[in-house]
């Protein structure tokens, strides 16, 4: 079983709609939940944290997070095509390698004008 | 600016000629890391440093060496690169202040090795 799981879609909306991203992990003691957003050919880029249960928002963005599920997803309100990348689910809080974040595969998100 | 700095962006090499990857970063951010990342398998870590002198193997260290002589730099040292470490590498960075593992990236080197 991987240690942080994501559907490699892709996942195709239209413009305008809600992009729904999903990630399960199976570290119950993992504390920290992070989504990086990567454009083809660049570095991942942080758009958002969590490190409660339930949501939070911070523009377009929502992440949600149930540890009792060990699920997080992020939501994508009025998706526009710049929102087009790869999404990536990464979980800390490791004992030892404090810093260490373990990544999902990525989802790769095509939003449609 | 705050960044994290990779050289170079891209190197074509052959087996077996030693090189060095180097990474800086100016937010005086104890944690760096080096990550690898290939299709399929996502982002994979190789090593990681959590201070100055202070270093420890990751996922997939084989083939790989580093070193922290400065709080600032992380270089990457591949002894013998070969085929295998064709890849994509990002070096990031996180302070241990506080919330941890808000991980910074630098832009990355594309490695290819003939």
């Amino acid at each position: 079983q991987k240690e942080v799981e994501q559907n490699s879609g892709p996942l195709s909306v239209p413009e305008g709609a809600i992009a729904s991203l999903n990630c399960t992990y199976s570290d119950r003691g993992s504390q920290s939940f992070f989504w990086y957003r990567q454009y083809s050919g660049k570095s991942p880029e942080l758009i958002m944290f969590i490190y409660s249960n339930g949501d939070k928002e911070d523009g377009r963005f929502t992440a949600q997070l149930n540890k009792a599920s060990q699920y997080v997803s992020l939501l994508i309100r009025d998706s526009q095509p710049s929102d087009s990348a790869t999404y990536l689910c990464a979980v800390g809080g490791h004992s030892g390698n404090t810093g260490k974040l373990i990544f999902g595969q990525g989802t790769t998100l095509q939003v449609k004008p | 600016e705050a960044q994290v700095t990779q050289n170079p962006r891209y190197l074509i090499t052959v087996t077996g000629k030693k090189l060095t990857v180097t990474c800086s970063q100016n937010m005086n951010h104890e944690y760096m890391s080096w990550y690898r990342q290939d299709p399929g398998l996502g982002l994979r870590q190789i090593y990681y440093s959590m201070n100055v002198e202070v270093t420890d193997k990751g996922d997939v260290p084989e083939g790989y060496k580093v070193s922290r002589k400065e709080k600032r730099n992380f270089p990457l040292i591949l002894e013998s690169p070969s085929p295998n470490q064709t890849s994509l590498y990002f070096c990031a960075s996180s302070s241990l202040q506080g919330r941890r593992e808000k991980l910074f990236f630098g832009s990355g080197t594309q490695l290819s090795v003939l």
